[in-house]
């Protein structure tokens, strides 16, 4: 089985253009989730997604935003650039209905200059 | 005030040995599940182990179990026998509606 997929695995953007990431999670899996990875903030909880509703957001503003398609698939969209937002953004699928267990992509390590 | 506590910021171990890795949180919340992730320099989180609150053994995967202390909130990573490939980043976390991750304990295993 496939693991979950996210693409590109690098970026690099200037402050002020916005970017779209994108998941595919593991088959079979609803749930699609995003965390932010910085040295200084540790890991964070951005939003998940089920079953393409959004189903909880973290504390970050609304320039970050994201969607689920039909078939699982998730997309995260952050306008407006700014140098903060440079990280590394995770992206985790799970099966909520049997089990909690998430399984994490390798992320896509976006560089704001 | 933190929910997932990581007090060993990094460790060292030497190979064939064994390591624990410390982690304490704080919920009120009756259900919850907790977890350990590594995450070696590539970057990808690996998941390890996975304990829920109402699980009544300690879990365990291979070389990786889970010392679960409930009354103590305390979720103990142990690794045994460890590998020079176990040198990375290991993150505890916390599910309650969404997961909530330590700091994380840096482990480098020495030859």
């Amino acid at each position: 089985k496939a693991g979950v997929t996210q693409t590109p695995r690098y970026l690099i953007k200037t402050r002020g253009q916005q970017v779209t990431l994108s998941c595919s999670p593991i088959s079979g899996h609803r749930s699609v989730s995003w965390y932010q990875q910085t040295p200084g903030q540790g890991l964070q909880f951005l939003f998940e997604y089920f079953s393409e509703t959004q189903r909880n957001k973290g504390n970050f503003p609304g320039r970050f935003s994201g969607r689920q398609f039909s078939n699982s698939r998730s997309e995260m969209n952050v306008s407006t650039l700014e140098l903060g937002d440079s990280a590394l953004y995770l992206c985790a699928s799970s099966d909520r209905a049997t089990n909690e267990k998430l399984f994490f992509g390798s992320g896509t390590q976006l560089s704001v200059l | 005030a933190q929910k997932i506590t990581q007090t060993q910021p990094g460790m060292f171990v030497q190979e064939k040995e064994a390591v624990t890795l410390d982690c304490t949180y704080d919920t009120s919340d009756p259900s919850y599940g907790l977890f350990w992730y590594k995450q070696p320099s590539s970057g990808e989180m690996i998941f390890l182990i996975y304990q829920g609150s109402y699980d009544q053994q300690n879990a365990t995967e291979g070389r990786y179990s889970l010392n679960f202390q409930k009354a103590r909130k305390s979720a103990n990573l142990v690794i045994s026998a460890s590998q020079l490939g176990d040198s990375a980043m290991y993150f505890c976390a916390m599910r309650e509606e969404n997961l909530i991750f330590g700091k994380g304990t840096k482990l480098s295993v020495k030859p």
